[in-house]
């Protein structure tokens, strides 16, 4: 069976410090891989997503940056982190070419930036 | 009810009432899905309804889909605790991305 792996579970980081953040998938070839983030009682938004190893899209102009290095490896970066970074943080997979786009959800890194 | 640009919406009920929320979406879609979210932890899949079905049923969930309204509900039945949670209609956005809304927050109380 499949899972998806994130850590840290929660990280608090002042300011202008740098974050990786990473998520793994096991039990699945070639996913399609998510970034997204949360803020406190709201909805969803998609910051990257990956089709495969070094192809990354971005969703939305930010401090982040995302990286496949490898097939079932996704990591969220930042050289600088700012306030507005804080949220949860969730990696998602899918089937690759899958047609339904079922995602499968990772337990979440709750970051926190002071 | 969801959408792109409302406010989440909460819903505090008895246990064993039964709970509906409802989801409206602007662009034709190929699927609608609904994801279950506990307080802190990951989303997780409920139940997916195609464009061309009109309701589906998985247990205690039942989801209706109205394509010419772009609007579908989620309804449970017989609410337990354990249904205390804040629930996602998601539609494909297109390369295999997910349009979440902003979510139902539903307290059961015991």
């Amino acid at each position: 069976s499949q899972t998806i792996h994130q850590w840290p579970a929660t990280l608090v980081q002042p300011v202008g410090s740098p974050l990786s953040l990473e998520c793994t998938v096991e039990g699945t070839s070639n996913p399609n891989l998510y970034w997204y983030r949360q803020a406190a009682g709201r909805g969803l938004q998609l910051l990257f997503y990956s089709i495969g190893i070094g192809q990354i899209s971005s969703e939305v102009p930010q401090n982040l940056s995302a990286s496949r290095p490898q097939d079932r490896q996704f990591i969220l970066s930042s050289k600088k982190l700012l306030l507005s970074d804080s949220g949860f943080y969730l990696c998602a997979w899918s089937v690759g070419g899958g047609q339904y786009n079922e995602q499968f959800f990772g337990p979440g890194t709750r970051l926190t930036v002071l | 009810s969801q959408q792109g640009e409302e406010d989440p919406q909460a819903l505090s009920i008895q246990e064993g009432e039964n709970a509906t929320m409802n989801c409206s979406y602007k662009t034709s879609i190929n699927n609608l899905q609904w994801y279950r979210q506990n307080s802190g932890r990951g989303l997780v899949h409920l139940i997916l309804i195609r464009s061309n079905e009109r309701e589906k049923h998985s247990g205690r969930l039942r989801v209706t889909l109205d394509t010419s309204k772009k609007s579908s509900s989620l309804l449970i039945t017989a609410s337990r605790a354990a249904d205390t949670a804040s629930y996602f209609c998601a539609t494909v956005k297109g390369n295999n991305r997910l349009a979440f809304g902003k979510g139902n927050q539903v307290v059961v109380i015991p």
